[in-house]
């Protein structure tokens, strides 16, 4: 599975969006890009996925380069709640693929 | 979404003791769960694929004899900790994957954790 890099912390003013990047260059035709989230002591959390159409649901909105080197997740309204580690994962998406975590991103919201 | 349950939710034993942790999925049948450990302050790291009716696959540098996997059911992996001791103090977390019949639709769902402190 192709490597990811993130920041490793940034931090973002509540009630405004917060856009975490990740790079995957080397990204295969196959795989898809996933963001997981994990708030302290607790199991991570899926937040979205794509291939390579930017996607939107409740949480959050992805958004792949063309070249689909790089993305963004972007939180639209960052709550205090948002406050937690962010992983990019990119993964082949058939049954039972593991999901190898990268040291992610620590997003601080602050009011 | 789908929900996965770990127990105990935290455990202390003492060093020399095993420790055996349940992972259920709950409204969904999982032929494979993995399992995860993470330090504090460090991404969480694979230890190894638990498979429905065959044996695990566990990741390089974990020792199988240490770290017994049992998946007994579709909706059931058990994790035990042979022989504790202090340095295997941590936080286990396991996943589950489901299935929505499209390649695309392949979230994991985690399940909240146990924290086992050895003493």
């Amino acid at each position: 599975d192709a490597k990811t890099t993130q920041p490793p912390s940034m931090d973002c003013a509540e009630g405004r969006a917060a856009n975490l990047p990740c790079n995957h260059s080397t990204i295969s035709g196959n795989e898809y890009v996933y963001w997981y989230r994990q708030i302290h002591s607790q199991g991570p959390q899926y937040i979205i996925h794509g291939l390579k159409n930017n996607e939107t649901n409740e949480m959050a909105s992805l958004i792949i380069t063309e070249d689909r080197k790089s993305s963004t997740l972007i939180l639209p309204h960052a709550t205090l709640r948002d406050t937690a580690v962010y992983y990019c994962i990119v993964r082949r998406s058939e049954y039972g693929n593991k999901l190898v975590f990268g040291a992610g991103t620590i997003l601080r919201v602050k009011s | 979404g789908a929900v996965v349950s770990q127990h105990p939710s935290w455990v202390i034993c003492k060093s020399g003791t095993s420790v055996k942790i349940e992972c259920r999925s709950l409204d969904f049948q999982a032929t494979t769960m993995f399992w995860y450990r993470q330090f504090p302050k460090q991404s969480l790291m694979l230890m190894a694929t638990s498979n429905e009716g065959s044996k695990a696959t566990y990741e390089q540098g974990v020792e199988k004899d240490k770290f017994l996997i049992n998946h007994a059911s579709l909706t059931l992996s058990t994790l035990t900790v042979t022989s504790a001791h202090p340095e295997d103090s941590s936080f286990y977390i396991c996943s589950a994957p489901t299935s929505g019949g499209q390649s695309s639709y392949n979230e994991q769902f985690f399940g909240p954790g146990t924290r086992l402190t050895v003493l």
